[in-house]
């Protein structure tokens, strides 16, 4: 399976200004995707991104809310844009695996006050 | 859209006893169907796979079979130890590693000895 890693683990932020995510893959994959665990709650799709194109994003999630950039076939970034309390989560990345798996990266957990 | 339904935590059981966390999904043609486990502190790792009808996942003494009849994804396993303490999450994609995951809202399993 595929090592992934997120920066940071976590942060706290202040409302009104943007966090960047970074995540990390050991392995050049074509399919990465970013989910959003709000608290106690399961985990939501938010958008998939594929190098080289577009991002495609879910229904409720938008670029401008949540821009993503994928440059290369090991690494992505998701940013959270002018931030609200309703924005605190632990936001996850995964790679597409094999063609019938996902794997997950370890989170990041935004807190913003 | 794609849906998954699991039961609702937390479920409680003594050690050795058989377990049972029920999933069904509803789909639009032929989804893969995963089973997630997070274990306390720590990310969410795929348990097992299904990835057409009648086939048999398994990992761990953990199994589901994917029952297209009844769009069901059970997990069982027949004695559960402490340490199996985790919540479980049932997921779906229709594409399999190349498409986004569509997640119950996990199940709590709380194992006492």
């Amino acid at each position: 399976s595929a090592v992934i890693s997120q920066k940071p683990s976590r942060d706290i932020c202040q409302r009104g200004t943007s966090l960047t995510i970074q995540c990390q893959v050991d392995s050049q994959v074509t399919m990465m995707f970013w989910y959003r665990q709000q608290p106690g709650q399961s985990l939501t799709l938010i958008a998939t991104a594929n190098q080289g194109s577009e991002a495609t994003y879910e229904s409720g999630f938008v670029i401008d809310k949540f821009p993503i950039s994928r440059p290369n076939l090991t690494f992505s970034t998701l940013t959270v844009s002018n931030m609200s309390p309703e924005d605190s989560s632990i936001y996850l990345c995964s790679v597409g695996w094999r063609g019938y798996e996902q794997y997950f990266g370890p989170g990041t957990r935004l807190t913003v006050t | 859209g794609n849906s998954v339904t699991q039961m609702e935590g937390p479920v409680t059981l003594s050690e050795e006893a058989f377990l049972t966390i029920n999933c069904t999904y509803t789909a639009t043609g032929y989804p893969s169907l995963f089973w997630y486990v997070q274990y306390p502190g720590e990310g969410l790792q795929l348990l097992l796979k299904a990835t057409k009808a009648d086939d048999k996942g398994s990992n761990k003494g953990f199994e589901a079979t994917y029952r297209k009849e009844t769009t069901s994804f059970h997990l069982e396993k027949g004695s559960v130890q402490v340490s199996d303490s985790a919540v479980y999450f049932c997921a779906l994609s229709k594409g399999g590693g190349a498409d986004g995951l569509t997640f119950g809202k996990g199940t709590h399993l709380i194992i006492q000895p």
